[in-house]
């Protein structure tokens, strides 16, 4: 158990609808990652906050956005769903890297399901 | 561009030596992580290299070579527990980005008794 933490587990919904995806991260960690994980790829970095605020954009689509609030939990919101945005999202958290070591923090990740 | 290649699936015997290769053309490297992923499960941490040589941590061991762009992760005494993808990421220039985790596609690795 890496202390992250993700709700829903899973998510079952339709083409054009909007989803919001819960991120808690580690006691004390102040940085957030969303990744999307499809069937035939790699883990796709989406965006980073750190400490509310937004630090990296990776390949995250203009109808995807995210925050991080006061108390550091995080939200991805996924609109006009696509099938191909059936995937597993992953969130991942890390205090503030001293140096260069960024090892991420895994959660259990969310399994979104478009039909 | 930025890229990382792994072989797709492997296959190995248990008890036995296995070596998964990673290649990697970045336009910055602040690092090279190793995850293990088993089947929609979080990635957990493996291993970290930063500097050219061998890491060794029990049955697992990373190498890197910063002059080739190149790493290898070494699982020896396979169990089949070890059936799960691992995952390389390359951890890009430390900046504004916090360096960021390129990861590639992984390796499926098949253990067989």
């Amino acid at each position: 158990d890496s202390g992250v933490t993700q709700t829903p587990k899973h998510l079952i919904t339709a083409t054009g609808q909007r989803v919001t995806l819960r991120c808690s991260p580690r006691s004390g960690d102040l940085s957030v990652y969303w990744y999307q994980q499809s069937l035939d790829q790699g883990l796709q970095f989406l965006i980073q906050y750190y400490n509310g605020e937004e630090r990296a954009k990776g390949n995250i689509l203009e109808r995807f956005s995210a925050q991080q609030f006061p108390d550091l939990h995080s939200e991805l919101n996924l609109s006009s769903l696509e099938l191909g945005d059936s995937a597993l999202y992953f969130c991942a958290s890390n205090e503030i890297p001293s140096g260069t070591y960024n090892e991420q923090f895994f959660g259990p990740g969310t399994r979104l399901t478009v039909l | 561009g930025q890229n990382i290649d792994q072989p797709t699936e492997m296959t190995a015997t248990e008890g036995a030596i296995v070596q998964i290769n990673c290649t990697y053309q970045t336009s910055g490297f602040n690092g090279l992580f190793w995850y293990q992923q088993h089947a929609g499960e979080a990635p957990t941490f493996l291993s970290y290299n930063v500097l050219d040589g061998l890491e060794e941590k029990g049955r697992f061991s990373s190498f890197l070579s910063r002059s080739k762009g190149y790493s290898y992760l070494l699982l020896k005494e396979l169990q089949m527990k070890d059936s799960a993808s691992y995952l390389c990421a390359v951890q890009d220039s430390y900046g504004g980005s916090q360096g960021n985790l390129i990861f590639g596609k992984g390796t499926k690795l098949s253990v067989k008794p």
